[in-house]
């Protein structure tokens, strides 16, 4: 049992590059999330997905878009990164409401 | 703004001491959660507490909320050196699945 899988672990992207981070958890849970975490600071929602085929912002959603391809997987896209948008990107799952999240390792994204 | 703010911001006490820590946030929420992360690692899960409940015990850890106040307080008794970690609550706005944390208490423990 995976729980929920982050790739990459690292990335180092230049200005204006694109890219996606792929998350998929194996818990069958309907929630799922993306937070980035900037050093020295707590966590802040960027978006989630309370169910397949719904998409809500949280509380940093510009400059991010988020696809929930299917129960499994929630993809999160930087169309032009910014080197603000330089973090920790966390990926989480939630079975239904009063449960605990299961988080993926981590994505580590340098923006230069 | 982030939903939950909590305080102190970092707190350092000897090993034996009791530590706590307070969560207040906005809005109306369903529960709120207290997790752990050690420096530059993932996020642990502590306890959760729901909207009607006041008070609860998970060994050395006792959270109350009082939702009249919108607040929450961790208390970490007899604390040890490998408390030593970073404190967040995570509250989910009523009747939604929108989980949002807080700024978090950097907890230091020295032997």
């Amino acid at each position: 049992n995976a729980g929920v899988t982050q790739t990459p672990k690292f990335q180092v992207l230049k200005t204006g590059q694109s890219m996606t981070l792929q998350c998929a958890q194996d818990m069958n849970h309907n929630s799922m999330y993306w937070y980035r975490q900037d050093p020295g600071m707590g966590l802040r929602l960027i978006y989630y997905s309370a169910s397949e085929g719904t998409t809500d912002k949280g509380e940093v959603p510009n400059g991010y878009n988020v696809s929930r391809l299917n129960k499994r997987e929630f993809s999160l896209r930087l169309e032009s990164a910014a080197p603000s948008q330089t973090s920790v990107y966390f990926c989480a799952s939630i079975g239904t409401r009063g449960e605990k999240l299961f988080f993926g390792s981590g994505t580590q994204l340098s923006v230069l | 703004s982030q939903q939950g703010e909590e305080d102190p911001q970092a707190l350092s006490i000897q090993e034996g001491e009791n530590a706590t820590m307070n969560c207040s946030y906005k809005t109306s929420i369903n529960n709120l959660q207290w997790y752990r992360q050690n420096s530059g690692r993932g996020l642990v899960h502590l306890i959760l507490i729901r909207s009607n409940e006041r008070e609860k015990h998970s060994g050395r850890l006792r959270v109350t909320l009082d939702t009249s106040k919108k607040s929450s307080s961790l208390l970490i008794t007899a604390s040890r050196a490998a408390d030593t970690a970073s404190y967040f609550c995570a509250t989910d706005a009523w009747n939604t699945d929108k989980l949002i944390f807080g700024t978090g208490t950097r907890l230091q423990v020295f032997p």
